[in-house]
């Protein structure tokens, strides 16, 4: 088992730039999250989805798109990157989204907007 | 804003000395997670209390819930130095049907050989 696993481990985009994170887990899990991780914020929930064919916004969702296109894959699209973008972001899957399951997370990727 | 919040924000101790690491919360959970993340790599879930349980343990790791004070605890007994990492509580409660977890802060740990 890969576990998590995200493409591509670092980014360097131009202010206006799009661009896909794509992150797949072979844990046969419901539920993806991408979050974004910035120095002193811990991680902050950008999109989740629930099941394959779900997605929600979490608590920083603007600037982004997701998709959830199966089971296995759930992908991160920043349509016009902003400086703001930078960041570490990181994709996690759970086994299920009611009661008290851990996460399981990829490596991530580092993301540089200039 | 943040739910969880890690006190101290960071922490340097001799390794075999216990470091504590707390973590509050402002809104009733169903339960708390508490992460590790090595530099530069994703989190590891480490243990989970739920809010019925007031003391759990996890080999050198003890974690406990005081929900009056919606307050939680990590020790980690006899550390080592491949303990030094950040560690994140993360809250979960229920959402609209689902779990919503937030994540705190964190605690940078360093554990000196």
């Amino acid at each position: 088992n890969a576990g998590v696993t995200q493409t591509p481990k670092f980014q360097v985009l131009k202010t206006g730039q799009s661009m896909t994170l794509q992150c797949a887990q072979d844990m046969n899990h419901n539920s993806m999250y991408w979050y974004r991780q910035d120095p002193g914020m811990g991680l902050r929930l950008i999109y989740y989805s629930a099941s394959e064919g779900t997605t929600d916004k979490g608590e920083v969702p603007n600037g982004y798109n997701v998709s959830r296109l199966n089971k296995r894959e759930f992908s991160l699209r920043l349509e016009s990157a902003a400086p703001s973008q930078t960041s570490v972001y990181f994709c996690a899957s759970r086994d299920r989204d009611r009661g008290g399951y851990e996460q399981y997370f990829g490596p991530g990727t580092r993301l540089t907007v200039t | 804003s943040q739910q969880g919040e890690e006190d101290p924000q960071a922490l340097s101790i001799q390794e075999g000395e216990n470091a504590t690491m707390n973590c509050s919360y402002k809104t009733s959970i169903n339960n708390l997670q508490w992460y590790r993340q090595n530099s530069g790599r994703g989190l590891v879930h480490l243990i989970l209390i739920r809010s019925n349980e007031r003391e759990k343990h996890s080999g050198r790791l003890r974690v406990t819930l005081d929900t009056s004070k919606k307050s939680s605890s990590l020790l980690i007994t006899a550390s080592r130095a491949a303990d030094t990492a950040s560690y994140f509580c993360a809250t979960a409660a229920l959402s609209g049907g689902y779990q919503k977890v937030t994540f705190g802060t964190g605690t940078k740990l360093q554990v000196i050989p």
